[in-house]
Order: structure tokens, then C-alpha cells, then sequence
């Protein structure tokens, strides 16, 4: 139940395209899911999160939509660029319990 | 503004030595925590502190020991290194005593042979 399950494991898009990178859940009671971001070499950053009271939540080009039926949660990164490139870690927590991570998506973005 | 340090960013010991794994934040963060880092398996929270004085194991604190003494400080000691301990070591803190928006430092890779 404390498992997150974050697909796909690695994930090619074209320069202008849109990157989709999904994360589903088993426990009901989370009640905080974030993205981070991570270079080579570099710890994770915050890019965007969400709480269930919403479903979708947009900073600039990043995108969470959440489905709280369905236990998912998902990041879209619209116009993807070769910057964008990096590893994707989906998270999720209880009241300030421990952050659960996924296993993480290396996306490439092709120029 | 330095944000979290992490030092050494590099380091190999050998089955059995101990070492300290040093982690200082310069902004006034209370939350200051541990984590591993392994391929395909995410971050796995070691331990965790939500102010001086005040430590807690996460889901994997067997083979480390943590204090903080000071609000800046959260050294990671291993007691007895061993080839299971191998990983990518990532200290990281946040405002107000929660795991919201945490800010990384740029790690410690370990081996242990």
C-alpha cells in the first residue's frame, strides 16, 4: 500500500513535443504528490506539486493532472526542450509522513 | 547563499570502516533529512530530524546513525560500512519542519568494496 508505481522507466520525445510521465498509488490517505527534477550529478529539485483537493495544477510549462479515482497522477511538460532533459521522480505523502518515491524516468528530448 | 553542502562528494572505504557523512544548511531549514539513492529504486528515506535535538529512523536507518546538535548540522555516520551500502547519499532540508519542498544537496557517492 506504501508502494509508488511511476512508468515509463525511460522516455524519448521530439524538441517541441509533449512528455507525459505517469505515477498510480495504492494509499488513499496520501494527501501530497510532487515532481522533482534531477541532473546528472545533482540532487532532486522541486518542480511542481499537487494537493487532491484539485485536479490539475500548471506552472508555466509543467502540467500535474491528478485523478484521485483513479489513483494517478501524472507530469506534462508541453513544448519539451532539450533542456528538459533529466531524470523525473513522482512522490507522494501522508500528513507530512515520509515522502514515497517512484522509481524514477530518464527523459530525453531529441533536437 | 550556499543552500545545503554535502561533503566529500566522493569517497571508498573498505567492508567494515566507519565514516561521517557531513551535511550543513545555511537556511535556518528545521527539517533536515537522509536519503539513499539506488538505480531503479527511487530515494529511500534513512533518517530524518524536524529540529535540534530531534532525530527519527526512516524506512531504511539499519547500519546509520544520525545526531543534529545545531539546526545547520546533520552528519550521517555509518558504523560498519558494507557493499550493501554502496549509493548515492543525498542530504536534504526544508522550511517549517515539514518534507514539503525540499531543497537537495548535490550528494555523496560511496563505494564500499
Amino acid at each position: 500500500q506504501q508502494q509508488v508505481k511511476q512508468s515509463p522507466q525511460s522516455l524519448i520525445v521530439q524538441k517541441g513535443g509533449i512528455s507525459i510521465i505517469n505515477c498510480a498509488y495504492e494509499n488513499t490517505a496520501f494527501d501530497y504528490f510532487p515532481w522533482y527534477q534531477q541532473f546528472p550529478g545533482k540532487g532532486p529539485a522541486l518542480l511542481i506539486a499537487i494537493r487532491p483537493d484539485v485536479s490539475e495544477k500548471k506552472e508555466g510549462r509543467f502540467t500535474i493532472s491528478f485523478n484521485k479515482s483513479a489513483k494517478q497522477f501524472s507530469l506534462h511538460i508541453m513544448d519539451s526542450q532539450p533542456g528538459d532533459s533529466a531524470t523525473y521522480f513522482c512522490a507522494a505523502s501522508r500528513s507530512n509522513y515520509q515522502l514515497i518515491w517512484g522509481a524514477g524516468t530518464k527523459l530525453i528530448i531529441k533536437p | 547563499n550556499a543552500g545545503v553542502t554535502q561533503t566529500p562528494k566522493f569517497q571508498v572505504l573498505k567492508t567494515g570502516q566507519s565514516m561521517t557523512l557531513q551535511c550543513a544548511q545555511d537556511m535556518n531549514h528545521e527539517y533536515m533529512s537522509w536519503y539513499r539513492q539506488d538505480p531503479g529504486m527511487g530515494l529511500r528515506l534513512i533518517h530524518y530530524s524536524v529540529g535540534a535535538g530531534i532525530t527519527d529512523q526512516g524506512e531504511v536507518p539499519n547500519g546509520y546513525n544520525v545526531s543534529r546538535s545545531t539546526t545547520e548540522d546533520f552528519p550521517l555516520r555509518l558504523l560498519s560500512a558494507a557493499p550493501s551500502q554502496t549509493s548515492v547519499y543525498f542530504c536534504a532540508s526544508s522550511y517549517g519542519g515539514t518534507n514539503e519542498k525540499l531543497f537537495f544537496g548535490s550528494g555523496t557517492q560511496l563505494s564500499v568494496l
